[in-house]
């Protein structure tokens, strides 16, 4: 166990809807990540968050955003679902100074597996 | 160009055998490198960093070249729970401490 835990674990949507996905990082981390997995695909880089201000973010939409709380948790946010936005959405905690050094490991929750219809 | 490149596989070895993955990366301002394993629908775990003189780990002694760019993983006496996929992930400090993680290669240990 990480002590990452996200929910939901499952969740299907239409097109054009939003969706909200939630990740409690592993104690005493304070920068959390959120990666996209599609099948057969490593996970993609989304953005990244450290001490709730982003630092760092992968080549999505304006449509993916995020939070992360004063207690270090998260949210991923998608507006405007399209099909291609099925995957395992993950999430991941590290300790360090974001953006400044090396972070070290990368503890991963279970993830959200979103489908699109 | 994608940041990190890996053959897919997959790799079907017997038990015991000894089996080698390859990766390479794009950006010569990589700063940190990592094997991560996966098994099917779970999540990623840290298998090992890598280091510029070569680190081992039991029966897995990973290498890195940074000249060639190139990261390698040597799993010897493979065992049936070897089985999962393997993930190649370089780190960048100069995009905002991004990891890149490559399409993983996938590993089937037979009896």
């Amino acid at each position: 166990e990480t002590g990452v835990t996200q929910s939901p674990t499952h969740l299907i949507k239409t097109r054009g809807q939003q969706v909200t996905l939630r990740c409690s990082s592993q104690s005493g981390h304070n920068t959390v990540s959120w990666y996209q997995q599609a099948l057969g695909q490593g996970p993609q880089f989304i953005f990244q968050y450290y001490r709730e201000e982003e630092n760092g973010r992968g080549n999505f939409p304006p449509r993916f955003s995020g939070l992360q709380f004063p207690n270090y948790s998260s949210e991923l946010n998608v507006n405007a679902l399209e099909l291609d936005d099925s995957a395992l959405y993950l999430c991941a905690s590290s300790s360090g100074q974001g953006g400044r050094q090396f972070i070290g490991e990368l503890f991963f929750g279970e993830g959200s597996r979103l489908t699109v219809l | 160009r994608k940041e990190v490149e890996q053959d897919p596989g997959p790799f079907n070895v017997p038990e015991g055998a000894t089996v080698a993955f390859n990766c390479t990366y794009s950006n010569s301002a990589s700063q940190s490198f990592f094997w991560y394993r996966q098994d099917c629908r779970k999540e990623p775990k840290l298998l090992m960093s890598v280091y510029s003189s070569g680190n081992e780990d039991g029966r897995f002694t990973a290498q890195l070249n940074r000249a060639s760019q190139y990261i390698s993983l040597l799993i010897r006496d493979s065992k049936l729970s070897d089985s999962a996929t393997y993930l190649c992930v370089v780190n960048m400090l100069n995009t905002g401490n991004q990891f890149y993680f490559g399409t993983g290669t996938s590993l089937t240990v037979i009896p």
